[in-house]
């Protein structure tokens, strides 16, 4: 119940795509969902976030769409570029301190 | 602006050796966590700091790992003896706690190799 699953492992893009990343909790308790975004050896950085009493979050070409109903989640990257290839993974807390985070997909954008 | 400072970046250790990684968090941070990063578990919380105080243990993996908080601007983790099952990438991040977001501020790792 503690599990945050996310997926795809692994995503290819062409430049200008829009790579949908997807995730899925079980614990209802979970009040806060972040996206984190991580370079090649650096740590990763949070990217945007959203709480369950919204159903969407846009920053610049980055959105969150929330389903609380399905308890999924999902991060869309609008006209994607080169430089966003990174690794990326969503988390889930109840709280500010315990954040569960998904497996990781792995990005890589075409120029 | 600093971010959070870990050392060394890179650690190379025979198995049975004692590794210290060590962690300077942002200023007025008052929370201070230690993850692991593998390929096969992903990002693993080990223990969490508030104020100094551990508050949460449970992902230490066993008794060969520990952990202190000296002070708000220094943090060590040590594995004591290491084993080739050790090997990762550790991070330290510290956040603000009360601020509403919990952002999680990494540092850039330790990558550990135990041989």
């Amino acid at each position: 119940q503690q599990q945050v699953k996310q997926s795809p492992q692994s995503l290819i893009v062409q430049k200008g795509g829009i790579p949908i990343i997807n995730c899925a909790y079980e614990n209802t308790a979970f009040d806060y969902f972040p996206w984190y975004q991580q370079f090649p050896g650096k740590g990763p950085a949070l990217l945007i976030a959203i709480r369950p009493d919204v159903s969407e979050k846009k920053e610049g070409r980055f959105t969150i769409s929330f389903n609380k109903s399905a308890k999924q989640f999902s991060l869309h990257i609008m006209d994607s570029q080169p430089g966003d290839s990174a690794t990326y993974f969503c988390a889930a807390s109840k709280g500010t301190y315990k954040y569960i985070f998904g497996t990781g997909t792995r990005l890589k954008v075409l120029a | 602006d600093a971010g959070v400072i870990q050392s060394p970046r890179h650690e190379v250790t025979e198995m049975g050796q004692e590794v210290t990684l060590r962690c300077k968090p942002i200023s007025g941070h008052n929370s201070l966590f230690w993850y692991r990063q593998t390929m096969m578990r992903g990002l693993e919380l080990l223990i969490y700091f508030n104020n100094n105080v551990p508050i949460d243990d449970s992902g230490m993996p066993e008794d060969r790992f520990s952990a202190k908080m000296p002070n708000a601007s220094f943090s060590t983790l040590k594995i004591q003896p290491s084993e080739p099952r050790d090997s990762a990438v550790y991070f330290c991040a510290s956040s603000l706690k009360g601020t509403g977001t919990g952002e999680l501020f990494f540092g850039e790792g330790s990558r550990l190799t135990v041989l």
